[in-house]
């Protein structure tokens, strides 16, 4: 089956770095997406990765290792805005978006 | 641009009766459209999604029902509700897939409490 996997919950300091993990094991693989849904509202996109590296986006960087079935929203700099869920999708063969449980990043003064 | 909108953003229903959510999409033409579910604290569940008028592919068999009557329309419905509907409705677009635009872009969602 398909899966994708990130933490549920993860908490850190305003200010500071956090690291946000996802593994998938889906049938094919058409890219990797992170967006951003803020309680009560709708997802937004926030990054793509295709290719295996480090995307930079202002305060948000992404990763992917395709080899490894592995990515990362790193984000710095925390601001209380950035207190969210964030949900790790991968594109699978098909073209179909399967979508993780989402991490809520609670951050803290 | 492309935009695009869902309504009602809240709903309050009592169980067995009709549902109708409503979705269109400006700026595009031809997008492939979703209909998710998001149960309170937990990720998204692919209900629906289209391809083209009329076409139209189900991911979870249950008492819900899509329709797209025009090109940039996507219709969620139910005849009679059921108290596990609940939750938070969200429509989405994206681009023809492998064409440059496969990140999907969501509406503001519809909040139904079946009571």
């Amino acid at each position: 089956g398909q899966n994708i996997d990130q933490p549920t919950e993860m908490t850190a300091t305003e200010g500071a770095i956090v690291q946000i993990n996802c593994t998938y094991q889906t049938s094919g693989f058409n890219g990797l997406f992170w967006y951003q849904q803020h309680a009560g509202e709708a997802p937004t996109f926030l990054s793509y990765n295709v290719l295996d590296g480090l995307e930079e986006k202002g305060r948000f960087s992404s990763f992917l290792s395709r080899s490894k079935g592995y990515s990362y929203l790193l984000l710095k700099e925390l601001q209380m805005k950035d207190s969210a869920s964030y949900l790790c999708a991968v594109l699978d063969s098909n073209y179909q978006l399967i979508w993780g449980a989402g991490t809520k990043l609670i951050i803290k003064p | 641009s492309q935009t695009i909108h869902q309504w009602p953003a809240t709903l309050v229903q009592p169980v067995g009766s009709p549902l109708s959510l409503e979705c269109t999409v400006e700026g595009t033409s031809n997008p492939n459209l979703y209909w998710y579910r998001q149960a309170a604290g937990r990720g998204l569940q692919l209900l629906f999604y289209s391809v083209g008028i009329g076409q139209i592919s189900s991911e979870v068999p249950q008492n819900l029902s899509a329709s797209r009557p025009q090109d940039r329309q996507f219709i969620l419905s139910s005849k009679k509700l059921l108290l596990s509907d609940s939750g938070f409705y969200l429509c989405a677009w994206s681009g023809v897939p492998g064409q440059g635009v496969d990140e999907q872009f969501f509406g503001p969602g519809t909040r139904l409490t079946v009571l």
